[in-house]
């Protein structure tokens, strides 16, 4: 069973450009979670989605956005990339049985902004 | 105070020894807790859940204290292979986020 996969691994971009981070959950999974990891520093929640539908989002400024589809893919898009957006952006997929809850992480996509 | 809070470490251990890691949390909603491992710039992935009557997994024990709002991870004749970050991670009742430590950095030397 193929896990979370994400794309780009590397985007390399200059400030005041967009950027956009792709995620396929593990097949079955409704729910994907978007962090952010800057250098030395913990994961930052971004954004939740299930079944199709924004239903959080973390302390980040509105060009932080995104939207999962149909198939539960998601999509990160940055927007105005600052300097400080430089990170590693990670994307998890939860599975729930009863009791038992899950996140399961892609390798993420090393985002570097100059 | 922060959400979740750990030691960032680094413990600095040889090969063969016991070392224990404590996270705090502020809500005491939280419901879900799990011990993640991080290896340099790759992704977490999922080490333990945490059980309210503790639970073992091989070298490994994690251990709950709602009163004082703690959670532990106990590893035992650690492995070259053990040296990595080590993130707890809190889920509030309802909330549906997992909130992350900043992680503890572990060591383990020849």
């Amino acid at each position: 069973e193929a896990g979370v996969t994400q794309s780009p691994t590397h985007l390399i971009k200059t400030r005041g450009q967009q950027a956009t981070l792709r995620c396929s959950p593990i097949s079955g999974h409704t729910s994907v979670y978007w962090y952010q990891q800057a250098l030395g520093l913990g994961l930052q929640f971004l954004l939740w989605y299930d079944e199709g539908e924004e239903r959080n989002r973390g302390n980040f400024p509105p060009r932080f956005s995104g939207r999962q589809f149909p198939n539960y893919s998601s999509e990160l898009n940055v927007n105005a990339l600052e300097l400080e957006d430089s990170a590693l952006y990670l994307c998890a997929s939860r599975f729930i049985r009863g009791r038992n809850e899950k996140l399961f992480f892609g390798s993420g996509t090393q985002l570097s902004v100059l | 105070r922060k959400e979740v809070e750990q030691d960032p470490g680094p413990f600095n251990v040889p090969e063969g020894a016991t070392v224990a890691f404590n996270c705090t949390y502020s809500n005491s909603a939280s419901q879900s807790f799990f011990w993640y491992r991080q290896d340099c710039r790759k992704e977490p992935k999922l080490l333990m859940s945490v059980y309210s009557s503790g639970n073992e997994d091989g070298r490994f024990t994690a251990q709950l204290n709602r009163a004082s709002q703690y959670i532990s991870l106990l590893i035992r004749d650690s492995k070259l292979s053990d040296s990595a970050t080590y993130l707890c991670v809190v889920m509030a009742g309802g909330s549906y986020i997992p909130t992350f430590g900043r992680g503890t950095s572990l060591i383990v030397h020849p």
